[in-house]
């Protein structure tokens, strides 16, 4: 079955930018999309099809996708922004990377 | 504004079976398609059930195949996950989610717990 694979953490300090990798056989086809969750909350969808943001995210909130990997980026991280990060594609079903906890 | 909340969880022994439910107000689930994931205690997202928006078709997850029936009932607006001979691997917070257009989960609910233990 297709896997998704996401760093397990990735830590930055206020003010600076954070990348979130996620990789996978021949990601370059599929559409990406990218959740957050803040502990004890359900997700929320803050990238849709590899870089469109859904209403009411903020534009610091980016992605992308080159060769193999699709990536969020985060610029000036705040400490709000502070939570796991999962990405998405769809096959058969969808299919969730592992995971990356964000530490601000 | 888009609400989907989800009941029925609770605690139940293995091999016993649980319906779960997903009420939602704000999207019609019969223009969605509807998901449930879940997530067990510390762990990510899994993805168990998805129902198209016609109704028509069903996908499983390979870990919940042959024990989980995805349903609707459009009347209602309600969307249903029924789970048998449950497993202790299959305690986790259960998110109901709706999909617009076939691809990312645009509204999920706050998630029901469900515990499977003697």
């Amino acid at each position: 079955s297709y896997v998704l694979a996401q760093p397990p953490s990735v830590a930055v300090a206020p003010g600076q930018t954070a990348t979130v990798t996620c990789g996978g056989p021949n990601i370059g086809s599929k559409s990406v999309h990218w959740y957050q969750q803040k502990p004890g909350q359900a997700p929320v969808l803050v990238i849709f099809n590899d870089g469109a943001r859904p209403l009411g995210i903020p534009e610091r909130f980016s992605g992308s996708k080159s060769g193999s990997a699709a990536s969020l980026t985060i610029n000036r991280v705040e400490a709000g922004d502070e939570a796991d990060y999962y990405c998405q594609v769809s096959d058969t079903g969808r299919i969730f990377g592992g995971g990356t906890r964000l530490t601000v | 504004q888009v609400q989907l909340v989800e009941s029925g969880g609770g605690v139940v022994q293995p091999g016993r079976s649980l319906r779960l439910s997903c009420a939602a107000s704000g999207l019609k689930v019969s223009a969605y398609a509807m998901h449930w994931v879940r997530q067990a205690p510390g762990k990510g997202l899994e993805w168990v059930a998805r129902i198209s928006r016609d109704g028509i078709t069903t996908d499983y997850g390979d870990s919940v195949t042959g024990r989980i029936t995805i349903s609707r009932d459009t009347s209602k607006n309600m969307v249903y996950l029924q789970m048998s001979g449950l497993k202790t691997d299959d305690t986790a917070v259960y998110y109901c989610a709706g999909d617009r257009g076939g691809g990312p989960l645009d509204d999920w609910g706050k998630g029901t717990l469900v515990t499977v233990s003697s």
